[in-house]
């Protein structure tokens, strides 16, 4: 069964350091989303992508982030200047078309800022 | 903008009995769809079961099925039949129906155990 993946599982980086998310959504999908999960709390939407453009993004989602999708198959997650309170779970996600709806997660990105 | 609230931070259940978890919402969308997550110890986001507002009928998958009770704005998960793999966090989450893609607005979650 097709699946999303991530890598790396886990990424330890020094703050204002830029640190770069892999994703790799399923193959025949067309809307990617990224999310993050900072420990003990709820996960939190960041951007969604659609088309080679941002579709949304929150208010999270701020000049130090940007994603691409630079190779038809990998979506990226780009943090600038990482800061401490960015150490969190980041998930992507895929989805076939919005009318189907289901997201797809992948096993997601521990990132620790030190 | 969209509210997800779940008002139990932990519930615990024997294995084999049937448990409830709640979920609210508030919305001015009359289009949209409700999910539930489950969030093992793994981390990983599993896709429960999902209900799409403008279907009266319940959605049910397996052991696990959803009261949706649309004028209340109310949610709710039963699991029956638990089993210790059930223990995990579960997330209740609202997406509205969007032509763009839409995002996903979580719940803070509920940490269900099953206790042998």
């Amino acid at each position: 069964e097709p699946e999303v993946t991530q890598t790396p599982s886990h990424q330890v980086t020094q703050m204002g350091q830029e640190v770069i998310l892999r994703c790799v959504p399923i193959s025949n999908h067309l809307y990617f989303y990224w999310y993050r999960q900072i420990l003990g709390q709820k996960v939190e939407f960041l951007v969604s992508f659609y088309n080679n453009e941002i579709s949304e993004k929150s208010e999270i989602f701020d000049d130090q982030f940007s994603v691409e999708r630079p190779d038809g198959s990998n979506f990226t997650l780009k943090i600038r200047s990482t800061k401490l309170e960015d150490s969190a779970m980041y998930f992507c996600a895929s989805g076939r078309t919005v009318y189907y709806n289901e997201q797809f997660f992948g096993p997601g990105t521990r990132l620790t800022v030190l | 903008a969209q509210t997800v609230t779940q008002s139990q931070p932990e519930m615990s259940v024997q294995e084999a009995e049937t448990v409830t978890l709640s979920c609210t919402y508030d919305t001015s969308e009359s289009n949209y769809y409700l999910f539930w997550y489950k969030q093992p110890p793994s981390r990983q986001m599993i896709l429960v079961i999902r209900q799409e507002a403008y279907k009266q009928q319940n959605a049910t998958e397996n052991r696990f099925s959803v009261n949706f009770q649309k004028a209340a704005k109310s949610f709710s998960l039963k699991i029956s039949d638990s089993q210790l793999g059930d223990t995990a966090m579960y997330f209740c989450a609202f997406m509205k129906h969007e032509t763009s893609g839409s995002r996903l607005t979580f719940g803070e979650g509920t940490q269900l155990t099953v206790n042998p």
